[in-house]
């Protein structure tokens, strides 16, 4: 079960970009990494996911190194809308959902 | 708008008492899995059903418990309601039987007092 760590919380400005860096050091061969994005009281959205190299959406970017024991999530000239909870989660895509932890996350919060 | 429908929003209830959440998952999505958000233990996986069928466990109490219709909506029911039950609880669903991408409703807010 991989595990995955990634700071508690982020502060930035508008219009900067942003990267959040998630470590997973036992993830395993058939793990994808992928990314959540809540809002207060709403449920989590997806954002993104790779499996290594660099994949990019409409939303962000998703680097993941050849070892793949961390990957970074970029978000391009944040705004305010930003502001969110972000979650790493790493698994095998046929694994079963008590295998997926969201964990706590990492707080972004962007100022004007 | 992610296509899952939760009801209720809000509920406000006593201890002791029992609450059934509903959810109506996207069309043509099979599994439907159940989560428990508090301010202190961010988000807990409950229980998944796929197709009517229980498929994978969580941390759900014995208090809970859940369950799947032939329509494909679920329902869960808390019940001996204590206060630390107090907490978001979200239905998310998926086309299979798997994660891979999941869809999360705007969840219920169960308030016990």
């Amino acid at each position: 079960l991989a595990k995955t760590t990634q700071p508690i919380s982020m502060d930035s400005y508008e219009g900067q970009e942003v990267n959040i860096t998630c470590s997973h050091n036992n993830i395993a061969t058939n793990d994808y990494i992928t990314w959540y994005q809540q809002f207060p009281s709403q449920g989590p959205r997806f954002i993104i996911q790779g499996y290594k190299t660099k994949v990019t959406n409409e939303v962000a970017s998703l680097f993941i190194p050849a070892d793949r024991k961390s990957s970074t999530l970029s978000l391009p000239r944040v705004s305010l809308s930003d502001t969110a909870v972000y979650y790493c989660l790493v698994g095998d895509e046929r694994s079963s959902a008590s295998k997926i932890i969201f964990g706590s996350g990492t707080r972004l919060s962007i100022r004007p | 708008d992610s296509g899952v429908t939760q009801t209720p929003k809000h509920l406000i209830t006593a201890t002791g008492q029992r609450v059934t959440l509903r959810c109506s998952p996207r069309s043509g999505d099979l599994s439907v899995y159940w989560y428990q958000q508090s301010l202190d233990q961010g988000l807990q996986f409950l229980i998944q059903y796929y197709n009517g069928e229980e498929r994978a466990k969580g941390n759900i109490l014995e208090r809970f418990s859940a369950q799947q219709f032939p329509d494909l909506h679920s329902e869960l029911n808390l019940s001996s309601l204590e206060l630390g039950d107090s907490a978001l609880y979200f239905c998310a669903s998926s086309a299979g039987t798997t994660s891979g991408e999941l869809f999360f409703g705007e969840g219920s807010r169960l308030t016990v007092l």
